[in-house]
């Protein structure tokens, strides 16, 4: 399995672009989320999804659109960026079970700068 | 916010000796969880402990919960230069929404 994988790794936006980041797993994983990770805040939960067809707000949803049309695939939009909107990007997944479904997998993050 | 908060903000010490960081939160939890961040990577999930417990190991990780505290610790015996990373704790509230603290750095010197 590669595991959870996100694409690009790297990007670099001028204010005002839009572009989607891309994340997918392999693990038939059933939950999905996308957080920020900035200096000093921690992760910060950006939208997450309990299935396909599904997605919900986490903590800091403005600016930032998800849809969820299939298992494997959970893409973040950015619809107009800002420099706020630089940081690092994780995607998550975990499986379901109820002793399971807490255990999160992370990709390797996509590190975005706004100019 | 429900986010946690990890005490201290970083710790340095020699390999073989133990390492422990403790995590604040606010609200009641479902749960609280544990995870490590190598510099530039992803986050590794390494231990959960639900709210009706109070100790749980797993290798030479030792996680303590105190729920009327609102706390937790995470105990590395015997520390490896490998343990070098950032360590967050995570609580879960409904089991959908997860909120993480900011982090411990741990540098462990061999």
């Amino acid at each position: 399995n590669a595991g959870v994988t996100q694409t690009p790794k790297f990007q670099v936006l001028k204010t005002g672009q839009s572009m989607t980041l891309q994340c997918a797993q392999d693990m038939n994983h059933e939950y999905m989320s996308w957080y920020r990770q900035d200096p000093g805040m921690g992760l910060r939960l950006i939208h997450y999804s309990v299935g396909a067809g599904i997605t919900d707000q986490g903590e800091v949803p403005n600016g930032y659109n998800v849809s969820r049309s299939t298992t494997e695939d959970f893409p973040l939009r950015l619809l107009s960026a800002a420099p706020s909107q630089t940081s690092v990007y994780f995607c998550a997944s975990s499986p379901p079970g109820h002793r399971t479904k807490y255990e999160q997998y992370f990709g390797p993050g996509t590190r975005l700068t706004v100019t | 916010s429900q986010q946690g908060e990890e005490d201290p903000q970083a710790l340095s010490i020699q390999e073989g000796e133990n390492a422990t960081m403790n995590c604040s939160y606010k609200t009641s939890i479902n749960n609280l969880q544990w995870y490590r961040q190598n510099s530039g990577r992803g986050l590794v999930h390494l231990i959960l402990i639900r709210s009706n417990e109070r100790e749980k190991h797993s290798g030479r990780l030792r996680v303590t919960l105190d729920t009327s505290k609102k706390s937790s610790s995470l105990l590395i015996t015997a520390s490896r230069a490998a343990d070098t990373a950032s360590y967050f704790c995570a609580t879960g509230l409904t089991g959908n929404q997860f909120y993480f603290g900011t982090g411990t750095s741990l540098t462990v010197i061999p």
